[in-house]
């Protein structure tokens, strides 16, 4: 089954600012992630996402992130006022409650 | 919550010899394991899996054996190629969470 689509590739962004990270599902998909790597370190769960609800989230997930669905298709994560250690790999996936398939990923690039 | 460890964490083996990866979990109540491998750049990507149910499972040259006595699972990889080079990551999950619980990942080098 084909990947989910995340755009951009790379984001490079200034410490306070807002950046949106998006993902292009196949749209009959009910189970979507957020998950973070930092440079040499492990994939950490962030966020799921089930029936256009959070269904988890970690306690990395604090008031500075949000996700949203807004028009059936999109899948967004938002970070608020960035700092530099947000600097990490984002992956956006799909699949079960249990299966996840994973995107390319975003580098987002605090400066 | 769960904690997955996963050893080594680096492993160098020769073009055509056999490359195990070990990780062990917590949650008793997991019950799938995936393996995902990682090349640079890239995201992971879903290689083999084993659900509870199971002990062995086997894809061409790639296997997953699952012990949940023991609470740990294995990937063995045959007949190593270059192309096998990447990391490898092993995860878990319990149905009494909605996420994936990875290990740290085993950086894998196949030399010719």
């Amino acid at each position: 089954e084909p990947e989910v689509t995340q755009t951009p590739s790379h984001q490079v962004t200034q410490m306070g600012q807002e950046v949106i990270l998006r993902c292009v599902p196949i749209s009959n998909h009910l189970y979507f992630y957020w998950y973070r790597q930092i440079l040499g370190q492990k994939v950490e769960f962030l966020v799921s996402f089930y029936n256009n609800e959070i269904s988890e989230k970690s306690e990395i997930f604090d008031d500075q992130f949000s996700v949203e669905r807004p028009d059936g298709s999109n899948f967004t994560l938002k970070i608020r006022s960035t700092k530099l250690e947000d600097s990490a790999m984002y992956f956006c996936a799909r699949g079960s409650q249990d299966e996840a398939f994973f995107g390319q990923g975003t580098r987002l690039t605090v400066v | 919550g769960e904690n997955v460890e996963q050893h080594p964490s680096t492993l160098s083996v020769q073009e055509g010899d056999s490359a195990v990866i070990k990780c062990t979990y917590s949650d008793s109540a997991s019950n799938y394991f995936p393996w995902y491998k990682q090349e640079l750049g890239k995201g992971p990507q879903l290689i083999i899996d084993i659900r509870s149910n199971v002990g062995e499972k086997k894809d061409q040259r790639i296997a997953v054996t699952l012990n949940k006595t023991a609470k740990h699972f294995s990937l063995h990889i045959t007949e190593t190629q270059p192309e096998d080079s990447a990391v490898y990551f092993c995860a878990a999950y319990s149905n009494s969470g909605y996420a994936l619980n990875f290990g740290k990942g085993t950086s894998l080098l196949v030399t010719p």
